[in-house]
């Protein structure tokens, strides 16, 4: 699986958007971006995924370049509730019945939402 | 939906001892994966299963570790014996087996060995 960068920390101010970016020159053709975080003491937490269009959910927004070689996580209303580890993870899209469908994790970027 | 339950929330030990971790995973999931998380290498896969079947278990660390799933929705994780090495957040996680299906975490055991 190819491999991502990620700053290692940012802060935003509560109530703006936070724009976390993430770098995967290496991605390749049939490899999907995720985005998890994880909250202190908690479980990491599924927000979106995609290949090369956008994405959006009701938790966020994922802004995939057309050379897809890096992207942008966007929450859009920031609130402490949101400071979390983001990781970005990049993932062989799995066939059914395959047996791909594991996420290998990086060290993430600490967003800390300031009030 | 009660989402992944890992059991217990905490666990200390002494070197030397049996530790089990468990995991129930979401109703209809049938992949399911081991994470283990410490602050100087953070999140590491141990071992995953589809099916009931062990896939990947290079995560592994060594012997001293065991996974099983002894039915669909419930697996294992043993230390036998633990280390002090071993203390970390164990995580498991589960999926459905199908595209790109999201992966659902409980929120974890912390294991202290002493």
């Amino acid at each position: 699986d190819a491999k991502t960068t990620q700053p290692p920390s940012m802060d935003c101010a509560e109530g703006r958007a936070a724009n976390l970016p993430c770098n995967h020159s290496t991605i390749s053709g049939n490899e999907y971006v995720y985005w998890y975080r994880q909250i202190h003491s908690q479980g990491p937490q599924y927000i979106i995924h995609g290949l090369k269009n956008n994405e959006t959910n009701e938790m966020a927004s994922l802004i995939i370049t057309e050379d897809r070689k890096s992207s942008t996580l966007i929450l859009p209303h920031a609130t402490l509730r949101d400071t979390a580890v983001y990781y970005c993870i990049v993932r062989v899209a799995g066939s059914y019945g395959g047996a791909t469908n594991k996420l290998i994790f990086g060290t993430g970027t600490l967003l800390a939402v300031q009030p | 939906d009660a989402g992944v339950i890992q059991s217990p929330r905490h666990e200390v030990t002494e070197m030397g001892q049996e530790v089990t971790l468990r995991c129930k995973l979401i109703s209809g999931h049938n992949s399911l994966f081991w994470y283990r998380q410490t602050m100087m290498r953070g999140l590491e896969l141990l071992i995953y299963f589809n099916n009931n079947v062990p896939i990947d278990d290079s995560g592994m660390p060594e012997d001293r570790f065991s996974a099983k799933m002894p039915n669909a929705s419930f697996s294992t994780l043993k230390i036998q014996p633990s280390e002090p090495r071993d203390s970390a957040v164990y995580f498991c996680a589960s999926s459905l087996r199908d595209r790109n299906s999201p992966l659902h975490f409980g929120n974890g055991t912390r294991l202290t060995v002493t």
